[in-house]
């Protein structure tokens, strides 16, 4: 069964602490990987993709295949990060599997 | 601005009391999804359609249906809502490759009564 895990439902940390949101996944064949975010009050949206290797607002996520894990890391969090975070792959039946969320809070 | 649009954005029903929640986008995405999220808890699929196709999730009650006139329009009916069914309604669309991210609708939000 395909399936995401996010072991923190909740993860708090003070300002310019390093933050990572755990994610791991079982998943049939070789799933894109995503990380979704919800700021309060506004629509779920993309915040990086694995085959983009990019770096938004700071996060970084490494693929790793042997663990099937894929964390999001940054190393200062700011409080502008606050929201929910869903980790989710997809794969060729263009569906996300979305995980069950991180809402992680960031103390001033 | 391209987008994803949901009308309404809060519905009242009354239990048992047929119910159209409605999308529209101006993406020309051929994929359109539907799903359901409850008080702090993931978006769950309900169904999608690629292009005409429908795709309905093992677990979506017969309760749900969809319809997608053409495009940019998508539809979801909920027959005899159940205060079970009470929840945020996403819509989002994407392109059909699997690496194409999927733009949501800021969702509507469903109460019955």
């Amino acid at each position: 069964a395909q399936r995401v895990t996010q072991p923190e439902k909740l993860l708090s940390v003070f300002k310019g602490a390093p933050v990572e949101l755990k994610c791991n996944y079982s998943y049939s064949g070789s799933p894109e990987l995503f990380w979704y975010v919800q700021y309060s009050r506004q629509r779920l949206q993309l915040l990086l993709r694995h085959i983009s290797r990019e770096s938004i607002k700071g996060f970084t996520a490494d693929l790793n295949k042997g663990e099937t894990s894929f964390h999001l890391k940054k190393p200062f969090a700011q409080e502008e990060d606050s929201a929910m975070y869903y980790c989710a792959p997809r794969g060729a039946t263009n569906k996300l599997i979305f995980g069950t969320g991180t809402l992680l809070a960031v103390q001033p | 601005d391209a987008m994803v649009i949901q009308n309404p954005r809060y519905q009242v029903t009354q239990f048992g009391k047929p119910v159209t929640l409605s999308c529209s986008q101006t993406l020309n995405h051929n994929v359109m999804y539907w799903y359901q999220q409850k008080s702090s808890q993931a978006p769950k699929l309900l169904f999608h359609y690629y292009d005409k196709d429908f795709n309905n999730e093992a677990d979506t009650p017969d309760n749900f249906q969809s319809r997608r006139p053409n495009t940019s329009f998508c539809f979801l009916d909920i027959r005899s809502p159940g205060l079970g069914d009470a929840a945020m309604y996403l819509c989002a669309t994407s392109g059909d490759s699997a690496y194409n991210e999927q733009f949501f609708g800021p969702g509507t939000r469903l109460t019955v009564l």
